[in-house]
């Protein structure tokens, strides 16, 4: 599976937009990139997912350079509930969903 | 009830003890996980079930033994544990449809603290 590297540590103002870049450099094609995140002490929760489009839902924005070797996960408008480790997950089509450190998103106020 | 289930909540054991962690998913999904999350420490993927089969053991110890009675359920039969097992224990379900595997659902996890 393919690595993926993130910031450990993040802040954002309250109201801005937080902007979460993730490498993976040796993602194949056949490899999709997932953000979940994890609220202190909870299960991770499901954010995006995407192949090679941009992807947008009522959480996030997915941003997928051409080349497919890093993305962006952004929060429009952070709130301080957005407060969680983020999880960029590089994961093969019908592979199992394998985490790494995360990056940990600070918002304040 | 939705989404994925477990219990309990929080468990103290003592290294002689034997216990069990439940999850129950109610989202149709016939792919269940555990997965082990120790304190600062990422999310470790332990167990797969597919289609009440399991189909993946990442190294385990003994000590942890899964059970797969249906596709809406999964347990974690624990035994002999030791301190460094305390940890936060996760279970996932996901949709499995040949080569295509959907994104996984958590439960809010089993915090476990062995004595």
């Amino acid at each position: 599976d393919a690595k993926t590297t993130q910031p450990p540590s993040m802040d954002c103002a309250e109201g801005r937009a937080a902007n979460l870049p993730c490498n993976h450099s040796t993602i194949s094609g056949n490899e999709y990139v997932y953000w979940y995140r994890q609220i202190h002490s909870q299960g991770p929760q499901y954010i995006i997912h995407g192949l090679k489009n941009n992807e947008t839902n009522e959480m996030a924005s997915l941003i997928i350079t051409e080349d497919r070797k890093s993305s962006t996960l952004i929060l429009p408008h952070a709130t301080l509930r957005d407060t969680a480790v983020y999880y960029c997950i590089v994961r093969p089509r019908g592979g199992d969903m394998r985490f790494g450190a995360g990056t940990r998103l600070t918002v304040k106020p | 009830e939705t989404g994925v289930t477990q219990t309990p909540r929080h468990l103290v054991m003592g290294m002689t003890n034997k216990k069990s962690l439940k999850c129950e998913q109610h989202l149709g999904h016939n792919a269940m996980y555990w997965y082990k999350q120790s304190a600062k420490k990422p999310l470790e993927l332990m167990f797969v079930y597919s289609l009440e089969e399991r189909v993946e053991n990442n190294s385990v110890p003994s000590r942890f033994s899964p059970e797969c009675p249906n596709s809406s359920h999964l347990f974690l039969h624990l035994h002999t544990l030791q301190p460094e097992d305390s940890a936060l224990y996760l279970c996932a379900s996901s949709q499995v449809r040949g080569q295509q595997n959907y994104g996984y659902t958590f439960g809010s996890g089993t915090r476990l603290t062995v004595v």
